[in-house]
């Protein structure tokens, strides 16, 4: 899988967006791009992934530039229980076996 | 929301002995994960599993350890001889898709921490 760079932290206030941005700069044209999360003490848990478009759910959204060098993921409203460590992950679109390789994230630190 | 369930929360054992690792998955789902993180490092893959075989397996996953899906519904991983070196977090993990499906989305459990005396 191709490699992404994320920032080793951020720091938001409570109640205001966050940004958190990855870049994947040898991204390839079927690569999906897939981000998860994990909270303290807890498994990774899915956040969103897109492809070419932008993405909405009622988690977050994802924002992907146009040549797709990069992405962002948009928190809108952080809430204390949004600090986690945020993964972004490339998976190739491949019916082969499925390793989502985690990388060390960018580490999302909410003050109220 | 369903969810991946792992037993036991908290798994401690002598460097030598066997362990196994048990897993309940997501009841519609068809392929299913372990990953490990060791204490301050990244989650690392194991191993998939699909139509009840090994579809992909990363180098960590050497001959020590195995999975099975004994009963259609549990999902274990067993390591023969453990190691201090095994000591970590194991992740089970499910999915309904993979590769050409949009279900590609890994649902994980709370993990079972593994310390290895």
């Amino acid at each position: 899988d191709a490699k992404t760079t994320q920032p080793n932290s951020m720091e938001s206030n409570e109640e205001e967006p966050v940004h958190l941005p990855c870049n994947h700069s040898t991204i390839s044209g079927t690569d999906y791009i897939h981000w998860y999360r994990q909270l303290p003490s807890q498994g990774p848990e899915y956040v969103i992934h897109g492809l070419t478009s932008n993405v909405n759910n009622r988690m977050a959204s994802l924002a992907i530039a146009e040549d797709r060098k990069s992405s962002t993921l948009i928190l809108h409203r952080a809430t204390l229980r949004d600090a986690a460590v945020y993964y972004c992950i490339l998976r190739a679109f491949s019916n082969s076996g499925y390793a989502l390789n985690f990388g060390k994230g960018t580490s999302l630190l909410v003050t109220p | 929301e369903p969810e991946v369930t792992q037993t036991p929360s908290h798994q401690v054992t002598q460097m030598g002995q066997e362990v196994i690792l048990r897993c309940v998955p997501i009841s519609n789902h068809l392929y299913f994960y372990w990953y490990r993180q060791i204490l301050g490092q990244k989650v690392e893959f194991l191993v998939s599993f699909y139509n009840n075989e090994i579809s992909e397996k990363s180098e960590i996953f050497d001959d020590q350890f195995s999975v099975e899906r004994p009963d259609g519904s549990n999902f274990t991983l067993k390591i023969r001889s453990t190691k201090l070196e095994d000591s970590a977090m194991y992740f089970c993990a499910s999915s309904e898709g993979q590769g050409i499906t949009t279900n590609e989305k890994l649902f994980f459990g709370s993990g079972t921490q593994l310390s290895v005396l």
